[in-house]
């Protein structure tokens, strides 16, 4: 079974300091790892993936994530956070190829960036 | 480009009541989703739909079903919908492949009374 934690419930920081939002995760094969952003009365939106490769993934709004396979881990971080990265952030998780169509959320994690 | 479209965005619902959430997606998508979304909880699955012409049962597909129209659209159909239904659901699609990443609709704000 997958599953995926997030262990902060709000996430704060003053604008311009570095933002990190962490995940773990729990999969039985390879995982494949995402990171979704949502904005109030809005749907997610994708901001990166980890499938294979470099354990350092870039996306998108300057936000990237590194992949630790022996800590089961996928942090989200930005260098120098914007007011505007205020928002709910969830990670999720598909346990490989076995686990066609079920990706696994987990409860989010609440960034509020102060100016 | 629309992306995923979701209607309708709100509704109230006594209990008992029956209702179709719809969706659509002009991305030509193979792979269509439905999940709701609870606070403290994130997003849990409740069918999906790998291709068009097939559907399979997600985390919590209890009290749900769901019809794969065609290629573009994926609705949830409510029979006689629970006050425990009451949620914020959305509709998302990808391309067809479990490392593709998924397009969500704008949600569907449900409240069964």
């Amino acid at each position: 079974a997958q599953s995926v934690a997030q262990p902060e419930d709000q996430v704060n920081v003053a604008e311009g300091n570095p933002l990190t939002v962490k995940c773990t995760y729990s999969v039985s094969g390879n995982p494949y790892l995402f990171w979704y952003v949502q904005y109030p009365n809005r749907g997610l939106q994708f901001l990166l993936k980890y499938i294979t490769g470099d354990n350092l993934v870039k996306g998108s709004y300057g936000f990237e994530a590194e992949f630790n396979k022996s800590q089961t881990s996928f942090h989200l971080k930005k260098p120098s956070a914007l007011v505007s990265d205020s928002a709910l952030y969830f990670c999720a998780v598909r346990d490989g190829p076995d686990s066609w169509g079920k990706l696994q959320f987990g409860a989010g994690t609440q960034v509020v960036v102060t100016p | 480009n629309a992306g995923v479209t979701q209607t309708p965005k709100f509704q109230v619902l006594k209990t008992g009541q029956s209702m179709t959430l719809q969706c659509a997606q002009d991305m030509n998508h193979n792979s269509m989703y439905w999940y709701r979304q609870d606070p403290g909880m994130g997003l849990r699955l409740i069918y999906y739909s790998a291709s068009e012409g097939t559907t399979d049962k997600g985390e919590v597909p209890n009290g749900y079903n769901v019809s794969r129209l065609n290629k573009r659209e994926f609705s949830l159909r409510l029979e006689s919908a629970a006050p425990s239904q009451t949620s914020v659901y959305f509709c998302a699609s990808s391309a067809l492949g479990d490392t593709y990443e998924q397009y969500f609709g704008p949600g569907t704000r449900l409240t069964v009374t």
